[in-house]
């Protein structure tokens, strides 16, 4: 299956600890986008990075949220000191170009974080 | 990007075409116009997306009005495995690559 990987499906937390996402992107995307679903609620944009750059990050929260994509290996979203609202279900996309020929984004099947 | 609307809910019988609309009257000439799906706890799934012109895959067909202001996605043959929250959407390309999801319109397929 060459679609978007994501892990851990299940996360659980405690409040105050780290949570680590991580997505592989299709074959051949070097776009990756994170999004989040709150429960009950709709999917909001976070996070648009290139490989190395973060190019639109409107999304994120002002504190305790990061996300990365090196150069090699998988993107990584991460939450520090988590709160009971950061349970949600974080999904990641990836698209082969943001231009030209309106390139879709192809989505994973999301992590689901729940905090104690 | 433009806004959407579509309608709340509908249904349709197993086997049936599923048409569902997308209003996107304030679309500009560089939108396309994008259709998801997500079924319960999954990731949304791509469809089907257009800028002018009809598209057709195996997956649906997408029609699109001559002025563009609102465009139809079709599901030649309902399954029950098709009921889901479908999403249009409609996105400026370039360096704002985002998506925009609304609350879309919960199909579902009875037998």
């Amino acid at each position: 299956n060459a679609g978007v990987m994501q892990n851990p499906r299940h996360l659980v937390r405690r409040r105050g600890q780290e949570a680590r996402l991580r997505c592989s992107p299709m074959k051949g995307h070097s776009h990756v986008y994170w999004y989040r679903q709150l429960p009950e609620e709709g999917l909001k944009f976070m996070v648009y990075l290139q490989k190395e750059n973060i190019i639109d990050e409107s999304g994120m929260p002002k504190e305790r949220f990061s996300a990365e994509f090196p150069k090699e290996g998988p993107s990584i979203l991460r939450i520090q000191q988590v709160v009971r609202g950061d349970s949600a279900a974080y999904f990641c996309a990836s698209s082969q170009s943001a231009t030209g020929d309106g390139q879709p984004q192809h989505f994973g099947d999301g992590t689901r974080l729940s905090i104690l | 990007d433009a806004k959407t609307t579509q309608p709340t809910s509908m249904d349709c019988a197993e086997g049936r075409a599923a048409n569902l609309p997308c209003n996107h009257s304030t679309i500009s000439g560089n939108e396309y116009v994008y259709w998801y799906r997500q079924i319960h706890s999954q990731g949304p799934q791509y469809i089907i997306h257009g800028l002018k012109n009809n598209e057709t895959n195996e997956m649906a067909s997408l029609i699109i009005t001559e002025d563009r202001k609102s465009s139809t996605l079709i599901l030649p043959h309902a399954t029950l495995r098709d009921t889901a929250v479908y999403y249009c959407i409609v996105r400026l390309t370039g360096a704002n690559s985002k998506l925009t999801f609304g609350k879309g319109i919960t199909l579902s397929v009875r037998p």
